[in-house]
């Protein structure tokens, strides 16, 4: 069975310092991973995705994430954080291979301060 | 191009009544899928649409179910609502290829269900 822990449920960072969002996965096969955000009062938006391309994986907003299938990890960076960050972000993984059905972990609320 | 459409936003329901959502997915999709997401929680996955019938399906009771018409919009319903049904739930569409398609979801914002 497919599954994603997010490590922590709240981080709070300064505007201009990186920004880590830790994120495990469990997968009886090869794995896609996500990372959604989703902003208060809008849809969840794909920020960047794994399909066992490259291992760096590069999103927009200056996101990007790294999967590592030793450690089974696919933890979210990003060198510098703005305030326009401040959401909610999901840590995603496939849940068949016949696409469309997601599952989600219970999700990282990010906070930066001036 | 509009992308993923739903309606209502908003809806107040009472105990043991009966709720049908609506969705419009982004042009070209023809997948569907819906998911609740209840408040602090991710969201989870109900069911998927391809080609007018129900392809997938998770962990929810018979009380919720769905439908696609052939112009690929979707309907969810649920009956018998309990307070534990209270969520904001979300249409999701994808591009065409339900076999091969692993990747990325187009949500909309969701309707929000308030049971009492």
């Amino acid at each position: 069975a497919q599954s994603v822990t997010q490590l922590d449920s709240h981080v709070s960072v300064s505007e201009g310092t990186p920004v880590l969002l830790r994120c495990n996965y469990s997968s009886s096969y090869s794995p896609s991973l996500f990372w959604y955000v989703q902003h208060p009062n809008k849809g969840l938006q794909l920020l960047l995705k794994y399909t066992s391309a490259a291992t760096l994986v590069k999103g927009i907003n200056g996101f990007e994430a790294e999967f590592k299938k030793s450690e089974t990890s696919f933890h979210l960076t990003k060198p510098s954080a703005h305030m326009s960050d401040a959401a909610e972000y999901f840590c995603v993984v496939s849940g068949s291979n016949q696409g469309g059905k997601l599952i989600f972990g219970q999700g990282t609320e990010l906070s930066v301060k001036p | 191009d509009a992308g993923v459409t739903q309606s209502p936003t908003h809806l107040i329901k009472t105990r043991g009544q009966q709720v049908t959502l609506r969705c419009s997915p982004k042009s070209g999709h023809d997948t569907v899928s819906w998911y609740q997401q209840a408040l602090g929680q991710g969201p989870q996955f109900i069911f998927q649409y391809y080609e007018e019938e129900e392809r997938q399906r998770g962990n929810f009771p018979d009380r919720f179910s769905g439908h696609q018409f052939p112009n690929y919009s979707s309907e969810l319903n649920v009956n018998a609502l309990l307070l534990g049904d209270s969520a904001l739930y979300l249409c999701a569409s994808s591009r065409p290829g339900l076999v091969t398609n692993t990747g990325e979801l187009f949500f909309g914002e969701g309707s929000r269900l308030t049971v009492l």
